[in-house]
This record gives C-alpha cells, structure tokens and sequence, in this order.
C-alpha cells in the first residue's frame, strides 16, 4: 500500500517554464488536495478535488491549474513559473467515511530560477 | 473566515522539559481538530486527532492534547520531550460542514540534548 505519492520529488525549473506535478493515491479516496509549504506561512491551499471530474480552488490557486480526471490522480499544472512559486509542494488525500484524516505525500521541491 | 493560531513559531526546550504547544482557532461550528507532525527531512503525519468524546486524546510518541470547546483551543503537550522530537508541528482544524481543512502556520520544536 504505497498510499500517496507525488511526482518528482525535486524539480529546478526557469522562470516562464511549464511542468505538472502528479499525485496518485491509491486507498480509493475522494477528496483530493495540493498545498504549498512556505516558511512561516504553514501550509496553504491552493486548489483541491472532492470526486473524479471536479475541482475548486482554495486560498492561494493563482498560477496553478489542477485536474483530476482519475479519481485516483490529482495533478498540479504551472502553465508558467515564477519564482514566488518556488515551495515544497504537499498532495493530500482524504476518504470521507474515515474521520476526516488528511494523508500526506512525501513533498515536492519545486525551484524556480 | 476560519482561521487557526498558532502562538509560537520557534520553541527551543531541552530534553526532559515539559512542552505544551497552543492552538487557537476560530470557527464556532462542529470541527474535528488535529495535531500533524513533519520530522526533518519527511512528510508530514498525523499525530493525534479529536472528533467527539473525552476532550483529552493521546496520539502517538507520548504526546496529548486536550479540547477546551469554550477557549477554542486545543493544545498540544508531552511531559517530557526528546531530542529525536525535533520537528515542525502543524495544528489543523477540519470545518465539518464546509468540508475544508484550515492548517495553522506550524511550529518548530528544537530539542537540545
């Protein structure tokens, strides 16, 4: 049960590049989520998914485009990146019967040049 | 708008002291209430959580945390902390009926030996 997983673990890009992170969940969750980690700013949200086809944004989704075309894959899209968009990127998932337990991916270090 | 606090950001103890780590959030509705842990170097994981029932649950690793409902709060303690506790600890509150997750801005735990 490898449980969530993203993809790649670290990645240097040049201001104005495009790339996508991809989550992948494998405990039949409904909900996804992708959050950034800052210094001092905790952790923030920035799009999330409650059901395969849909998504909605949360407190920080400008610059970012996400889908979720599979129910068990939630990908993260910078059609151009900036360097206030370099961050440790979190997927998450959750089930909704299961108490609301949030499941963590390991983290993306994203850096933008 | 939900919000959590989290009163410290930096927290130096040495081992063997008591910690106790504040949590304050806003929302006035029905939530489920966490503690997330992430150990240098590692993802984040749950360390304890509270849904309904007794107010005082224990998580893993000797740490507890206890729901005052009135003050809002829910604070995280261990009676006696280890070096290997370094860590960034992160509150989160779980809004039952806007289904969203709101995370406090964490805080560092710097166990000297």
């Amino acid at each position: 049960n490898a449980g969530v997983t993203q993809t790649p673990k670290f990645r240097v890009l040049k201001t104005g590049q495009s790339m996508t992170l991809l989550c992948a969940q494998d405990m039949n969750h409904e909900y996804m989520y992708w959050y950034r980690q800052d210094p001092g700013m905790g952790l923030r949200l920035i799009h999330y998914s409650v059901g395969e086809g849909t998504t909605a944004k949360g407190e920080v989704p400008d610059g970012y485009n996400v889908s979720r075309l599979k129910k068990q894959n939630f990908l993260l899209g910078l059609e151009s990146a900036a360097p206030s968009q370099t961050s440790v990127y979190f997927c998450a998932s959750r089930h909704d019967g299961s108490g609301n337990t949030i499941y963590f991916g390991e983290g993306s270090w994203l850096t933008v040049v | 708008a939900q919000s959590v606090s989290q009163h410290n950001h930096h927290v130096i103890l040495s081992e063997a002291a008591s910690l106790e780590l504040g949590c304050n959030y806003s929302y006035g509705g029905t939530v489920n209430l966490f503690w997330y842990v992430q150990y240098p170097g590692q993802h984040l994981q749950l360390l304890l959580k509270y849904f309904s029932g007794d107010p005082l649950v224990k998580g893993i690793k000797g740490f507890e945390a206890e729901f005052i409902k009135s003050k809002f709060s829910f604070n995280l303690r261990k009676p006696s902390v280890q070096w290997s506790d370094t860590a960034e600890y992160f509150c989160a509150v779980y809004n039952t009926n806007a289904g969203k997750s709101t995370f406090g801005d964490g805080t560092t735990l710097t166990v000297k030996p």
